[in-house]
Order: structure tokens, then C-alpha cells, then sequence
């Protein structure tokens, strides 16, 4: 039974490029949240998607959103990259009918220069 | 809003000894789910131990146990017989009951297990 997968592992973007981060949620679920977590830092919630709708969102501007898919993957888009916006992204699935079992995976983390 | 505090950055036990890690959050709900996460160099954020606020009884898996004080909002995680393998950043974290609302969580505790 996989896990949650994201890709890539690592990624290097120049500021004021675009950037798309992927996941994959564990077999079953129905539900994936991306949080970024800042060197040194825990998670922040960035937003939430189910039935491929944005459900909730943090305090994150509008450069970033997001999508999910018919097959409940789901991609991260950040645009207009700034050096702040380096750190590790998390994606995190779970079933939305149980909903506390949040499923983490590896994390993508993003440099930007 | 909701926070949660970690007032220890680092810690360091020796093998096999006890070691506690501290927690405290606010909220105004009565109703919500507490977690502690272990997230080791390999960067995947593992799940360690979960609290249901509305029961009283602590949690416990294997050499995990919490101290859950509802009224003093205080929830700390004691790791018993510590293994060299436990070495990570712990993350208290926090989840209201409502439908799989998100997890906020703390800077985390840096646990350093010497030989």
C-alpha cells in the first residue's frame, strides 16, 4: 500500500519564477492539505482540497494555489517566487468521512536564489 | 485563533533513560484532537500519538504516553526506555473536531539521544 508521494525532492527556482509541486495521496484517500515548513519552523497550513475544491485556506497570498484531480492527486503552484517562499512542502492526505489520520509525505524542498 | 507552544528548542537524554517534552496550546474549543509528530532527518512527519480531548484517560503506544491536562491546556509527551532511533524534531500539534480542519502546529522540540 503506497504512502503519499511528492515530487520532486528537491528543486532550486530563481526569484520571480513559477513553480508546480506534485503529490500523490495514500491509496484510499480522499483529501490532500499542503503546509510549508520554514527551516527551523513546524508546518504552516497553506489550503486543503476535497472533491477538487480549495475547502480552506491559510494565511497565504494569492501567488499560491492549487489543484486536485478526478484521481485525488493534487499539485501545488507558487508564482512569482520570492526567497522566503524557500522551505520544505509537505502534502498530507487523509479520508474525509474519519478525517483525523492525517498521512504525511516526504516533502518537496524548494530553494529559491 | 488557536496556538500551540513548544518552550523547550532541544533536549538531549541518554539511552534507555526517560525523557519528557513539553507542550502547551490555546483554545476556546471543547472539542478538538491533540497530536505529537515525529519528523526525523529523512523529513517524513510521522505520526506518534494522538488525544482525544474529550476523554480523560492518557494515550499510550509502546514507549509513548502523554500527559494531557485539559484545564491547564497542557499536553506533554513522555518517551520511555529512549532508542537511538528516536533522535528527531517532535511536533506538538493541534486539530479541531470539526471536519478535517487543519493542523496547527508547534516550532517543535529538537530531541538529541546520546549513547
Amino acid at each position: 500500500d503506497a504512502g503519499v508521494t511528492q515530487s520532486p525532492t528537491h528543486l532550486i527556482k530563481t526569484r520571480g519564477q513559477q513553480v508546480t509541486l506534485r503529490c500523490s495521496p495514500k491509496s484510499g484517500h480522499d483529501t490532500v492539505s499542503w503546509y510549508q515548513q520554514a527551516l527551523g519552523q513546524g508546518p504552516q497550513f497553506i489550503f486543503q482540497y476535497y472533491e477538487e475544491e480549495e475547502r480552506q485556506r491559510g494565511n497565504f497570498p494569492d501567488r499560491f494555489s492549487g489543484h486536485q484531480f478526478p484521481n485525488y492527486s493534487s499539485e501545488l503552484n507558487v508564482n512569482a517566487l520570492l526567497l522566503g517562499d524557500s522551505a520544505l512542502y509537505l502534502c498530507a492526505s487523509s479520508l474525509v468521512i474519519t478525517g483525523t489520520e492525517k498521512y504525511f509525505g516526504p516533502g518537496t524542498r524548494l530553494t529559491v536564489t | 485563533a488557536q496556538t500551540v507552544t513548544q518552550s523547550q528548542p532541544e533536549m538531549s537524554v541518554q539511552e534507555a533513560e526517560t525523557v519528557t517534552l513539553s507542550c502547551t496550546y490555546d483554545t476556546s474549543e471543547s472539542d478538538y484532537y491533540l497530536f505529537w509528530y515525529k519528523q526525523p532527518p529523512s523529513r517524513q512527519m510521522i505520526l506518534v500519538i494522538r488525544q482525544e480531548a474529550y476523554k480523560q484517560q492518557n494515550a499510550t503506544e509502546n514507549r509513548f504516553s502523554v500527559n494531557f491536562q485539559k484545564a491547564a491546556k497542557s499536553f506533554s509527551l513522555k518517551i520511555s526506555d529512549s532508542q537511538l532511533g528516536d533522535a528527531a524534531m517532535y511536533f506538538c500539534a493541534y486539530r479541531s473536531a470539526s471536519r478535517d480542519d487543519k493542523i496547527i502546529f508547534g516550532k517543535g522540540t529538537r530531541l538529541h539521544i546520546l549513547p
